[in-house]
């Protein structure tokens, strides 16, 4: 069985903070893949980034930046310097060796932010 | 330009009614889903389909039903066996076969049982 764990439901912060979204998985495969979604009030989910479960390399995409740890099960995502723009639900998600190409969600974090 | 269409953005229903959601791609995609969000919660899966003419349950596909007569088309008929219905239900696709293909998502919606 897998399983996404994202324990922070809301976070607020003022713009121009750094914010750190956490998101912790479990599975007993050991190829899976990792995803971020956002979303905005509109409610279309975004995608952002995948990150395979071989490579913990860091990734960094402008103001955005991810850290996978496997030896903690973690796939964090930070945000600097946050805009009032980053203001939406964030998702984490898993996708394992099964039928379907199913992905396993995590519950979200509402993040608000500020001006 | 290439996405996923949901229709209508907005749906009221009445108890006891039948009332089918559209969801509609043009990426080419073979695997299509639907999916349940509820307020602050995550999103749960309803039916998936990886192939035309064949579909399998999700994690809670009780008082749904789907068809899959063509690869664009994925339409979800919430019953009026489904007992707590007002949601917001989000379609998505992607390329099948592979584990690492994000799903795209479409732009939901909303239902309200009156």
């Amino acid at each position: 069985a897998q399983k996404v764990t994202q324990a922070q439901t809301e976070i607020s912060v003022v713009e121009k903070e750094d914010v750190t979204l956490d998101c912790v998985y479990e599975t007993r495969d050991t190829t899976y893949y990792l995803f971020w979604y956002k979303q905005p009030p509109s409610g279309e989910l975004v995608f952002l980034i995948r990150r395979n479960s071989f490579d913990e390399q860091n990734e960094i995409s402008g103001r955005y930046s991810w850290n996978f740890q496997k030896s903690t099960s973690s796939f964090n995502f930070t945000i600097t310097a946050s805009q009032v723009v980053d203001s939406a639900v964030y998702f984490c998600a898993l996708s394992a060796n099964n039928a379907g190409n199913m992905l396993t969600f995590g519950g979200g974090t509402r993040l608000m932010v500020k001006p | 330009d290439g996405g996923i269409t949901q229709s209508p953005k907005y749906l009221f229903r009445k108890e006891g009614q039948n009332v089918t959601l559209s969801c509609e791609q043009n990426l080419n995609h073979d695997a299509m889903y639907w999916y349940r969000q509820d307020p602050g919660q995550g999103l749960r899966l309803i039916y998936y389909s990886q192939i035309v003419n064949d579909f399998q349950k999700g994690d809670i596909a009780e008082g749904y039903s789907v068809s899959r007569e063509k690869k664009e088309s994925f339409p979800l008929t919430v019953t009026s066996a489904q007992k707590n219905p007002t949601a917001f239900y989000l379609c998505a696709s992607t390329l099948a076969g592979a584990i690492y293909n994000e799903q795209f998502f479409g732009p939901g919606t909303r239902l309200t049982v009156l």
